[in-house]
């Protein structure tokens, strides 16, 4: 069955950069999109960008252009999203999801990771 | 960049009451619109895509309407496990923006 599995909890420090991992089983990753969705304490979910199938393209909101890049890793199924310079604001659970169909359909999420920003 | 408004923030509600949310795009989005189910500690669920299809496993109380701008989720019967947040999310065009949520609480 279709699972992504991300990684553990992260603390760290405004100035310092975070990479969250996420790896997919049961499919082969770069077949679908891949987005990466952020969540911070009692917000809605905030979409920070995608990875498009075959990884040919990446897109990124614009709040978050030269401060993350997000990557795939073929010969392991796993995904990656690095973010830099982070800030007190950046606290949140950053979600992986895989993207089904022609409407894009985050149909299979990560389990979450949180990310504290905190000096 | 197209931004998604969801009304109301929050309802009450009886179980077996028929519950109406709507989302509003800020310009058209045709049926690019999913609505989402979270429960606290939980990532999103999809519950209907392109404006109107239920996902597999989705009970059929749940249904989507509209296209455009306007989008509306209604639950016939709220069940005891509807209690949630909803979230609606166009992916007309990037950046798939959400709406800010709506959240079903026990009256």
């Amino acid at each position: 069955q279709v699972q992504l599995v991300q990684s553990g909890p992260e603390v760290k420090k405004p100035g310092a950069s975070v990479k969250v991992s996420c790896k997919a089983s049961g499919y082969t990753l770069s077949d679908y999109g891949l987005t990466w969705v952020r969540q911070a304490p009692g917000q809605g979910p905030e979409w920070m960008g995608w990875i498009t199938a075959y990884n040919t393209d990446t897109n990124y909101a614009q709040r978050f252009q030269g401060r993350v890049t997000m990557t795939t890793d073929t010969s392991t199924n796993t995904a990656y999203m690095e973010l830099r310079s982070l800030r007190s604001d950046d606290t949140a659970v950053y979600y992986c999801t895989r993207n089904s169909g022609p409407y894009y359909i985050s149909d299979y999420w990560g389990q979450g990771t949180l990310v504290t920003v905190s000096s | 960049d197209i931004q998604m408004t969801q009304s109301p923030s929050s309802l009450s509600a009886s179980v077996g009451d028929r519950v109406t949310i709507t989302c509003r795009a800020s310009q058209t989005i045709s049926h690019y619109l999913t609505w989402y189910q979270q429960k606290p500690g939980r990532a999103p669920k999809v519950l209907i895509f392109a404006a109107s299809s239920r996902q597999s496993g989705v009970p059929s109380r749940f249904t989507g309407s509209g296209s455009g701008t306007e989008f509306t989720l209604t639950i016939s019967s709220l069940q005891p496990e509807d209690f949630a947040t909803y979230y609606c999310q166009q992916s007309f065009s990037t950046p798939r923006a959400f709406g800010q949520g709506t959240k079903v609480e026990v009256k």
